[in-house]
């Protein structure tokens, strides 16, 4: 079975700095989705980036970007310029693609970060 | 383009009685899944429902059931509530493959007392 793991329940950062959120996951799948999700105090899970592991380029959205690991089953957000609306819960999950009628989202924990003005 | 519409916001109901969530997908998608998301902790899946049909479940009770529409809405029923069923659930759209990631509503709250 596929787990996630977010190791920092918490994090700080100060507004304008790099900040860095840390998964891991386990699976004997070759081809997967992985994605980091944003919480926000309004609730609504909002997706802020997505990873295809058969793709060996790391991801960015603007100020996120992904340092995806495969082979380490690595899968960090790096939030640059970091700005007072990024307080949330950040999740990451994971999703395998030959799954058939399993597409499920598996998730982690959660890292709750605060920004600081 | 209107995103995921779930209704509604937030609901209390006693132990033993009986609720129905509902959920409007994003334009375009064609599947709906339900999460729960207890206080503190990451969502955690009950069903996916495509072509009217629950195509797969989660480590949920029979307690909790759906249905999704011909217009790809969906309902989430829970019956005889407990208060552990007190939480956050969400519900997410996508397109069937769910590739390019789900697209969540903003949840209904319960409350079981």
């Amino acid at each position: 079975a596929q787990t996630v793991t977010q190791s920092q329940p918490e994090m700080s950062v100060q507004e304008a700095e790099t900040v860095t959120l840390s998964c891991t996951y386990d699976t004997s799948e070759n081809n997967y989705y992985l994605f980091w999700y944003k919480q926000p105090p309004s609730r609504q899970m909002i997706l802020v980036i997505r990873q295809e592991a058969y793709k060996q380029q790391n991801a960015t959205e603007n100020r996120f970007s992904v340092n995806f690991q495969k082979a380490a089953k690595s899968f960090s957000l790096k939030i640059s310029d970091s700005q007072l609306g990024d307080t949330a819960m950040y999740f990451c999950a994971f999703m395998r693609v030959h799954a058939g009628n399993n597409r499920k989202l598996i998730w982690g924990l959660g890292t709750s970060l605060a920004v600081n003005p | 383009d209107a995103g995921v519409t779930q209704s509604p916001t937030h609901l209390i109901k006693t132990r033993g009685q009986q609720v129905t969530l509902r959920c409007s997908p994003k334009s375009g998608h064609d599947t709906v899944s339900w999460y729960q998301q207890a206080l503190g902790q990451g969502p955690q899946f009950i069903f996916q429902y495509y072509e009217e049909e629950e195509r797969q479940r989660g480590n949920f009770p029979d307690r909790f059931s759906g249905h999704q529409f011909p217009n790809y809405s969906s309902e989430l029923n829970v019956n005889a509530l407990l208060l552990g069923d007190s939480a956050l659930y969400l519900c997410a759209s996508s397109l069937r493959l769910g590739q390019y990631g789900y697209t969540f509503g903003s949840g209904t709250r319960l409350t079981v007392v």
